[in-house]
């Protein structure tokens, strides 16, 4: 199957500082990707669909201004968490389509900690 | 928007016993469904998906079965064994759609013991 790749897999960043996570379809091009954040035991929470070339389209109650989207290639879409907060402690994973087909590969998930 | 409910929520079997978690979804429009097995702080697999155009699906021990009148589609393992301990998700979108967003259900625990 199609290989998605998401980077960094773990990062602890201190309260107010931005991180900047990473999601690559390595053997696909991607015009949409999917960001969701899930927390321990429990589902997970689509964000945000990331467009290439366009703006991101955010969940009701998912902050634009808090998480940032680039989707600036075929292959790349990044989420920034700006001025995080231990509240924003949590897993985010993002998902990619092969164009035309619907099965969605996921990356490998990035465990945000802030302290 | 879509609505998909799932449950159990933790479902705990003998190794060799069968498992059968269920899921309904709100939007007749779906036609595609997805179930996905997440193993505790790694990415959810696809282990099998049914389309709204069959009934039921088959794949080694694995099955999954669509009632699409009624709105709720079921995954059923049989022979479980340890290594089926996951969580499980089932989803649902429509295919078709230009890109589909697919909307998870909350989630069942499978606790396989030996």
């Amino acid at each position: 199957g199609a290989v998605v790749s998401q980077h960094p897999s773990w990062v602890i960043c201190k309260s107010g500082t931005s991180v900047k996570i990473e999601c690559r379809s390595l053997d696909f091009q991607a015009t949409t990707m999917f960001w969701y954040r899930q927390f321990p035991k429990q589902s997970l929470m689509l964000m945000a669909t990331s467009n290439e070339g366009s703006k991101a389209t955010y969940e009701q109650g998912v902050e634009k201004d808090k998480f940032l989207i680039n989707h600036a290639s075929l292959t790349l879409s990044t989420l920034t968490v700006t001025s995080a907060h231990p509240e924003d402690s949590s897993f985010y994973i993002c998902s990619a389509s092969v164009p035309g087909t619907t099965e969605a590969f996921f990356g490998q998930g990035t465990r945000l900690t802030v302290v | 928007g879509e609505n998909v409910e799932q449950h159990p929520s933790t479902l705990s079997v003998q190794e060799g016993d069968s498992a059968v978690i269920k899921c309904t979804y709100s939007d007749s429009a779906s036609n595609y469904f997805p179930w996905y097995k997440q193993e505790l702080g790694k990415r959810p697999q696809l282990i099998i998906d049914i389309r709204s155009n069959v009934g039921e699906k088959k794949d080694q021990r694995i099955a999954v079965t669509l009632n699409k009148t009624a709105k709720h589609f079921s995954l059923h393992i049989t022979e479980t064994q340890p290594e089926d301990s996951a969580v499980y998700f089932c989803a649902a979108s429509r295919e078709g759609s230009g890109y589909s967003t697919l909307t998870f259900g909350k989630g069942t625990m499978l606790l396989v013991s030996p």
